[in-house]
């Protein structure tokens, strides 16, 4: 089993939908969680970092972590063509050595927004 | 805030040559540097991370290696590529706080 899992999609929605994005996850270590968007041939780029349970709110992006259900969603609210690209979701365990506290990954959810 | 540098942004190689990618970090000093693959439609696999100069941690045994010899640079290495070594790789910086911060990754392609 997988670490972290992740709907590939692809997800297709209309301009101005809210999206739902999400992951789940088997190691209860993890505390710090994160939301990468990742452009065809780029490097991924941090949008979201929470840390623990809760919710955390960036202009159209609201991220939410639930570690009793081992369930973190990334909601994007009237979306644009622009936010098509690949979600990865990431977390991290910080009772590991320093160096090994390298991100684990979701493979990443396709969004495609449709004008 | 940290920019990474990584060069080239596409490669392609044949079968058996050598390999050598850069990345270069700006913006902080005694970073955590880590090399990730990124396979077509999958997630990220971490291959080598370093927490300082000259230390090296390998995480999946392949036809790669890893240096950093300096603080912050940290080189990609293969004497002998082989097919099973496309994909796009990724530098990526993380330091005290836990996110990291990749460069904008390199296509490599073994012929």
């Amino acid at each position: 089993q997988k670490e972290v899992e992740q709907d590939p999609g692809p997800l297709s929605v209309p301009e101005g939908a809210i999206v739902s994005l999400n992951c789940t996850y088997s190691n209860s270590a993890f505390q710090y969680f994160m939301w990468y968007r990742q452009y065809s041939r780029k490097g991924p780029e941090l949008l979201m970092y929470t840390y623990s349970s809760g919710n955390k709110e960036d202009g159209r992006f609201t991220a939410q972590v639930d570690k009793s259900s081992k369930y973190i969603s990334l909601f994007i609210r009237d979306s644009q063509p622009s936010d098509s690209a690949t979600y990865l979701c990431a977390m991290n365990d910080p009772s590991r050595d320093t160096g090994r506290r390298a991100l684990t990954f979701g493979s990443g959810t396709r969004l495609q927004v449709q004008p | 805030s940290q920019t990474i540098h990584q060069w080239p942004a596409t490669l392609v190689q044949p079968v058996g040559s050598p390999l050598s990618l850069e990345c270069t970090v700006e913006g902080t000093s005694n970073p955590n540097l880590y090399w990730y693959r990124q396979a077509a439609g999958r997630g990220l696999q971490l291959l080598f991370y370093s927490v300082g100069i000259g230390q090296i941690s390998s995480e999946v045994p392949q036809n790669l290696s890893a240096s950093r010899p300096q603080d912050r640079q940290f080189i990609l290495s293969s004497k002998k590529l082989l097919l099973s070594d496309s994909g796009f790789y990724l530098c990526a910086c993380g330091s005290t706080t836990t996110e990291a911060f990749f460069g904008q990754g390199t296509r490599l392609t073994v012929v």
